[in-house]
């Protein structure tokens, strides 16, 4: 069976440091891959998303996403976080089955 | 444009009681919806997909006669908790997603609290 595993459960940060949340999965064959932020009190907003093509992806709100197949990989970056950012970020791999899968969660505090 | 809305967003029921979570596609038309249950400080577990006009699938562990999902147009699915008990207490999340186009759409939720 299919299965996402994000490796931080919670990440607390400064603003302005760098981030990067791990997203690895366990399929073998052809994958959609994305990224969706879930403010407090909020719904999932996706935030990028991996289809084909250029493995580095540029989402909105300045984070990036890089796609490394031989890893199993879809880590999420963004170079300087803001306060703003405070959230629980989710992974989730679209394999050809049709079934999204969904990594934990990784709750991300930046702390003004 | 794709909005996808949920009603309601907070419902308390007692212990025995049927309780029904709409969810509609606002903007566009979704030939398959599906559901989600989120459990405090967890991720998203899938817990079935419905296309309009024929029965849903539920994913393994997910009790069909428990949760009764409708799917009766292109906007429109409905999740009925029936005999609700203290531990489906969750936050539901519906999705809806065009035929062809691999993107979900969520909805904001619905927490459902069972006294």
């Amino acid at each position: 069976a299919q299965s996402v595993s994000q490796h931080n459960h919670h990440v607390i940060l400064s603003e302005a440091a760098s981030l990067e949340l791990g997203c690895n999965y366990s399929y073998g064959g052809t994958v959609n891959l994305f990224w969706y932020v879930q403010y407090p009190g909020q719904h999932l907003q996706l935030l990028l998303k991996y289809f084909s093509g250029d493995p580095l992806v540029k989402g909105i709100k300045g984070f990036e996403a890089e796609f490394i197949k031989s890893k199993f990989s879809f880590n999420l970056r963004k170079p300087s976080v803001q306060w703003s950012d405070t959230a629980e970020y989710f992974c989730a791999v679209h394999n050809a089955g049709n079934m999204l899968t969904f990594g934990g969660g990784t709750r991300l505090m930046v702390k003004p | 444009g794709a909005v996808v809305s949920q009603h309601p967003s907070r419902v308390i029921c007692k212990s025995g009681t049927s309780v029904k979570i709409e969810c509609r596609s606002l903007d566009f038309q979704a030939t398959t919806m599906f559901w989600y249950r989120q459990f405090p400080k967890q991720s998203l577990m899938l817990m079935a997909t419905s296309n309009e006009g024929s029965k849903a699938t539920y994913e393994q562990g997910v009790e069909k006669d428990k949760f009764l999902i409708n799917h009766a147009s292109l906007t429109l699915s409905t999740l009925t908790v029936t005999s609700a008990h203290p531990e489906d207490s969750s936050f539901y999340i519906c999705s809806a997603r065009v035929a062809g186009v691999y993107e979900q759409f969520f909805g904001p939720g619905t927490r459902l609290t069972v006294l």
